[in-house]
């Protein structure tokens, strides 16, 4: 049982360049969620899932898309790197009673 | 807007003594509160929470304490140990809000031998 796990643990990208972060899950949770954290900042909420093949904006959506195609996954997608992205990203997926598991987080430097 | 602040970016304490991490919050309607602990290159991991119809939870070395006239809660690590020394958060839900956890800015705490 791995819990959340993310991938990869660090990107470094250029200013304009895509990637995509993968979060799985193994808990067969039915919520999922990604958080940014930045220094001196609480985590804020990007996008989240309530079930497979829904999506919905978080705190701080725009710059970002997700996707929920199964069950297990909950990819989180940045079309166009901006160094305001450079970030500490989490995922987590959470039990019917509230409480958040977390992955252990990917680095993202945009330069 | 912050609904949950976290005054104290850090915090030393001597091991064995206690340790009390501070939580304002102003959003009345927050149904529990929780503690995640977090080391680095971590994820957070939860520590303990508490029911807003409740004043104190513990578990073991934690107890939580929840103020809610003054909107305050408070973590009481006793006695603090080497293995403590992480970022707490401190965050806050409401039910109605699909459990989306509202969070603190966190607080450093190191635990000196």
């Amino acid at each position: 049982n791995a819990g959340v796990t993310q991938t990869p643990k660090f990107r470094v990208l250029k200013t304009g360049q895509s990637m995509t972060l993968l979060c799985a899950q193994d808990m067969n949770h039915e919520y999922m969620y990604w958080y940014r954290q930045d220094p001196g900042m609480g985590l804020r909420l990007i996008h989240y899932s309530v079930g497979e093949g829904t999506t919905a904006k978080g705190e701080v959506p725009d710059g970002y898309n997700v996707s929920r195609l199964k069950k297990q996954n909950f990819l989180l997608g940045l079309e166009s790197a901006a160094p305001s992205q450079t970030s500490v990203y989490f995922c987590a997926s959470r039990t019917g009673t509230g409480m958040q598991y977390f992955g252990p987080g990917t680095r993202l430097t945009v330069l | 807007d912050q609904q949950v602040k976290q005054n104290s970016p850090s915090l030393s304490v001597q091991e064995g003594r206690i340790s009390i991490l501070n939580c304002d919050y102003t959003n009345s309607m927050f149904d529990y509160f929780l503690w995640y602990k977090k080391y680095p290159a971590e994820g957070p991991t939860f520590l303990i929470s508490i029911s807003s119809i409740k004043d104190k939870n513990e578990d073991g070395r934690f107890t939580v304490f929840l103020n809610k006239s003054a909107k305050h809660l408070s973590l009481h690590i006793v006695p603090s140990q080497p293995g403590d020394s992480a970022v707490y958060f401190c965050a806050a839900l409401t039910m109605d809000s699909n459990y989306q956890l509202i969070w603190g800015a966190g607080t450093k705490l190191i635990i000196k031998p």
